[in-house]
């Protein structure tokens, strides 16, 4: 029972335009979402994050919208860098449970052309 | 500042063999994880421990043991290593909870299993 689903294993974007990735959950309890970039041979890294009380992030090119109804969250690059290229991870979990169960989605790959 | 530092880098077994992955973290971090990532199923989260002195299984616990030596130091342990482990192992730290504050990961293990 995959409980965040990226539906799309790779995108591939032209340099300076948006990158759109999206995210799916399938449990309603989960309130704290996290995207994460992992580059080749190294480990992920932190992006943005979001609380379930709001429905939009925003550091520099990098926002995160939220839609609680709809269960789905997107990360949207603005505008898009070759350096952005990368495997961007979704993960969620739910502060009513334990806090040390993050879920992970499968990742979607994008690419960024110059 | 070396966050976290994993050793060894790559790792080949043979079935059977035992080995250790070793895990430090310099940022003061209570809680420890490990994850294992292999292609088309994200990350999953294999043991934790959310602060010195406990550990607690995670999605796939099976065939690893681990040691929350102190603060610092967490290791993983294949004690009889199978081709099914091969993969890619990240430890990761987090100052608290992983699902509140974020995780920061170390550059991975890659071991394969003949």
């Amino acid at each position: 029972d995959q409980q965040v689903k990226q539906n799309s294993p790779s995108l591939s974007v032209q340099e300076g335009r948006i990158s759109i990735l999206n995210c799916d959950y399938t449990n309603s309890m989960f309130d704290y979402f996290l995207w994460y970039k992992k580059y080749p041979a190294e480990g992920p890294t932190f992006l943005i994050s979001i609380s379930s009380i709001k429905d939009k992030n925003e550091d520099g090119r990098f926002t995160v919208f939220l839609n609680k109804s709809a269960k789905h969250l997107s990360l949207h690059i603005v505008p898009s860098q070759p350096g952005d290229s990368a495997v961007y991870f979704c993960a969620a979990s739910y502060s009513g449970g334990s806090n040390y169960k993050l879920t992970f989605g499968k990742g979607t790959l994008l690419t960024v052309n110059p | 500042n070396a966050g976290v530092t994993q050793t060894p880098k790559f790792q080949v077994l043979k079935t059977g063999q035992s080995m250790t992955l070793q895990c430090a973290q310099d940022m003061n971090h209570n809680s420890m994880y490990w994850y294992r990532q292999d292609p088309g199923m994200g990350l999953r989260l294999i043991y934790y421990s959310a602060s010195e002195g406990t550990t607690d299984k995670g999605e796939v616990p099976n065939g690893y043991n681990v040691s929350r030596l102190n603060k610092r130091e967490f290791s993983l342990r294949l004690e009889s290593a199978a081709p099914s482990q091969t993969s890619v192992y990240f430890c990761a730290s987090s100052e608290y909870g992983q699902g509140v504050s974020p995780l920061h990961f170390g550059n991975g293990t890659r071991l394969t299993v003949t």
